[in-house]
């Protein structure tokens, strides 16, 4: 898996929008980058995957530039709930045996919204 | 939305008895897994189980722990001996059969975890 690199902490207001950037320098053809999102004494929730591009959904868009070495999670106008800590993982099953693998967390990024 | 179920959510156990941790996965999932993490750390894998085997396990799943399908729905993690170390959040998660798309870690769910304190 490649090693990715996020800031440790970040700090926001409500109705903010707020952009988490994750770096992957060693991204390789077959992966693909997802983020998760975690409470407090709670299991990691899966947020977006993206392979290229932008990808959007109900929760937040995933902007990844043409060579891929970083992508970037933006919330937009976030809420005081959405304080969380915010994963982004780089992988992919096809050269690991298929959907069996381990997940790989790293530290993430402890995102606080303040009124 | 579907869940996955873990119970109990809290135990708390002596150093040395024998705990088993129980997960209710996603109905139509294949793939199972636990993962735990200790207070202020990172979320660490420990084991992923398909087709009622161990596919891939880490370092940490050593000889003290094990898992078992006991039949269609649950998924159990047992520590037969706890350790003080063994102290943690214990989650179980479950995802779909995604072999051969490339999308390592999409469709995961995970439970809301098992605080287990051994003292």
């Amino acid at each position: 898996l490649a090693k990715t690199t996020q800031p440790i902490s970040m700090d926001s207001y409500e109705g903010q929008e707020v952009n988490i950037t994750c770096s992957h320098n060693n991204i390789a053809t077959n992966d693909y980058i997802t983020w998760y999102q975690q409470f407090p004494s709670q299991g990691p929730r899966f947020i977006i995957q993206g392979y290229k591009t932008k990808v959007t959904n109900e929760v937040a868009s995933l902007f990844i530039p043409a060579d891929r070495k970083s992508s970037t999670l933006s919330l937009p106008r976030v809420s005081l709930s959405d304080t969380a800590v915010y994963y982004c993982l780089v992988g992919d099953i096809l050269n690991s045996g298929g959907g069996a693998d381990g997940l790989t967390f790293g530290k993430g990024t402890h995102l606080i919204i303040q009124p | 939305e579907p869940e996955v179920t873990q119970t109990p959510s809290h135990q708390v156990t002596q150093m040395g008895q024998e705990v088993i941790l129980r997960c209710v996965p996603i109905s139509n999932h294949l793939y199972f897994y636990w993962y735990r993490q200790i207070l202020g750390q990172k979320v660490e894998f420990l084991v992923s189980f398909y087709n009622n085997e161990i596919s891939e396990k880490s370092e940490i799943f050593d000889d003290q722990f094990s898992v078992e399908r006991p039949d269609g729905s649950n998924f159990t993690l047992k520590i037969r001996s706890t350790k003080l170390e063994d102290s943690a959040m214990y989650f179980c998660a479950s995802s779909e059969a995604l072999r051969g798309m490339g999308r390592l870690g999409y469709g995961y769910t995970f439970g809301s975890g098992t605080r287990l304190t051994v003292v």
